[in-house]
C-alpha cells in the first residue's frame, strides 16, 4: 500500500510569488491535514479536509488556502509569498476524522528568497 | 485552546541507556500518538494509544495513555544510534465541536555511541 505522497519535495520561490503544493493520501483515506513546520514553532496546523470540505482551520492568514478533490487528493496554495513562509510543509492522511492515526508524507521544503 | 507540553526538549544519552519522555496537557484527549522524525523527512508514526491506561509496546518502545487522559509517556529501552531524531507526541481531541490533532514541540534525542 503506497504511503502519503507529497510533490514537489523541494521548491524555491521568490517573495511575492504564489505556490501550490500537492498531497496524495493513502488509498482509502478521506481526511487530509496540512501542517507548517519551522525550527522555532514546531508543527503548526494549517487546515484539514474531509470529503472535499474544510473541517478545521488553524490560525494562518488568508494567503494560505487549500482544497480537496473527489479522489481525496489535496492541494494547498500560498499566495504573495513572504520570507517567513519558508518551512517544511507536511501533509497527513487519516481514514476519517474520528480517533484514527495520521500518517505523514515526506513533506515539501519551501524556500522563499 | 488545547496545548501539549512535551518534555524534555532535548536529551543526550549514551548508547544502551533507557530514555523516557512525556507529554502533558490541561485538556482531555481521546487518542495519543507518538512520532519520530528524521532530518528532512516527515514524522513516522511509532505508537497509537486509544484508551486511558493503555500500555502499548513496539519493539524497544513502550508508550502509555495516562489514566486521566491528559498525559502520555514514551520509553525507549537500550537505545541505539539510529534512535537519534526528534520525537513528537500528538493528542487528538475535541475542541470547539470538532476533532483536532495537537502536537507537542518535540524531544530531540542524541545518542552517543
Amino acid at each position: 500500500k503506497a504511503g502519503v505522497t507529497q510533490t514537489p519535495r523541494y521548491l524555491i520561490k521568490t517573495r511575492g510569488q504564489q505556490v501550490t503544493l500537492s498531497c496524495s493520501p493513502i488509498s482509502g483515506h478521506r481526511s487530509v491535514s496540512w501542517y507548517q513546520q519551522t525550527p522555532g514553532q514546531g508543527l503548526q496546523f494549517l487546515f484539514e479536509y474531509f470529503s472535499e470540505t474544510q473541517r478545521n482551520k488553524g490560525n494562518f492568514p488568508g494567503r494560505f488556502s487549500g482544497r480537496q478533490f473527489s479522489n481525496s487528493r489535496s492541494e494547498m496554495n500560498v499566495s504573495t509569498l513572504e520570507l517567513g513562509d519558508s518551512a517544511l510543509y507536511l501533509c497527513a492522511s487519516s481514514r476519517d476524522t474520528q480517533n484514527t492515526e495520521a500518517f505523514f508524507g515526506q513533506g515539501t521544503r519551501l524556500t522563499v528568497v | 485552546g488545547q496545548q501539549l507540553n512535551q518534555s524534555p526538549q532535548s536529551m543526550f544519552i549514551q548508547e544502551g541507556e533507557d530514555v523516557s519522555m512525556n507529554c502533558t496537557s490541561s485538556s482531555i484527549f481521546n487518542t495519543w500518538l507518538w512520532y519520530k522524525q528524521d532530518p528532512g523527512e516527515g514524522p513516522v508514526l511509532l505508537i497509537a494509544l486509544y484508551k486511558a491506561g493503555e500500555l502499548t509496546s513496539n519493539g524497544r518502545l513502550t508508550a502509555q495513555f495516562g489514566i486521566t487522559r491528559k498525559d502520555s509517556f514514551l520509553n525507549i529501552s537500550a537505545s541505539i544510534p539510529s534512535d537519534v531524531g526528534i520525537y513528537f507526541c500528538a493528542g487528538r481531541g475535541t475542541q470547539g465541536g470538532s476533532e483536532k490533532l495537537v502536537f507537542g514541540k518535540g524531544t530531540k534525542l542524541t545518542v552517543n555511541p
